[in-house]
């Protein structure tokens, strides 16, 4: 079946700009992630979905990053004001319950460059 | 809070060569154990798991086995190819629904 989609591929935008990045999700997982991958570095946790709801949003690096999930399925998102540190690969993650033991299924990711 | 550790990369080997790629953790409880390997220009895709203590988790060549007593889920292979040259994380999952990943350790396999 369709894994974890995301879109778009590559993002180049200004400084000061809003960007959208969406995920599209194994279709019945509950449970939805975003990350983000600097250059050399680890994943950084940002937010985490289960159903509709963010239980946690507390890797969240600052009040210009916000996510929605519609219908239990995809996600957006949202860098408002974008700034040259949150040039990163953005990573979307999914599994079946969220439980300790699911496997995260992961999308190819979103480069964001910002100029 | 829960941490993984693993060791800082590049890991350069000749291929055939034996790996070892050391990852330790602090969690409380119980947690289930993951190796993820990221390909070039690819996401993360599962490689192997363990999900309770003396468990092994094993896919294409590579094993781990879970070691509560050394808290550790060290990745091995016999015989690595050029083809598993990537970005290797290890990562817990315990009683919170955010796992917890390490840096990443990449992996370089020469002909």
């Amino acid at each position: 079946g369709a894994g974890v989609s995301q879109s778009p591929s590559n993002k180049v935008t200004e400084k000061g700009k809003d960007v959208e990045l969406r995920c599209d999700p194994i279709s019945g997982h509950t449970a939805l992630y975003w990350y983000r991958q600097s250059l050399g570095q680890g994943l950084e946790f940002l937010i985490y979905f289960q159903g509709n709801s963010a239980p946690d949003k507390s890797g969240l690096p600052s009040d210009r990053f916000s996510a929605e999930r519609t219908g239990g399925s995809v996600s957006t998102l949202t860098i408002q004001r974008t700034q040259q540190e949150d040039s990163a690969v953005y990573l979307c993650a999914s599994s079946p319950t969220g439980t300790g033991t699911d496997t995260q299924y992961f999308g190819p990711g979103t480069r964001l460059t910002v100029l | 809070g829960d941490s993984v550790t693993q060791m800082e990369g590049p890991v350069t080997l000749s291929e055939e060569a034996f790996l070892t790629i050391n990852c330790t953790y602090t969690a409380t409880g119980y947690p289930s154990l993951f190796w993820y390997v990221q390909y070039p220009g690819e996401g993360l895709q599962l490689l192997l798991k363990a999900t309770k203590a003396d468990d092994k988790g094993s896919n294409k060549g590579f094993e781990a086995t879970y070691r509560k007593e050394t808290t550790s889920f060290h990745l091995e292979k016999g015989s690595v190819q050029v083809s598993d040259s990537a970005v290797y994380f290890c990562a817990s999952s315990g009683g919170s629904y955010i796992p917890t990943f390490g840096r990443g350790t990449s992996l370089i396999v020469h002909p």
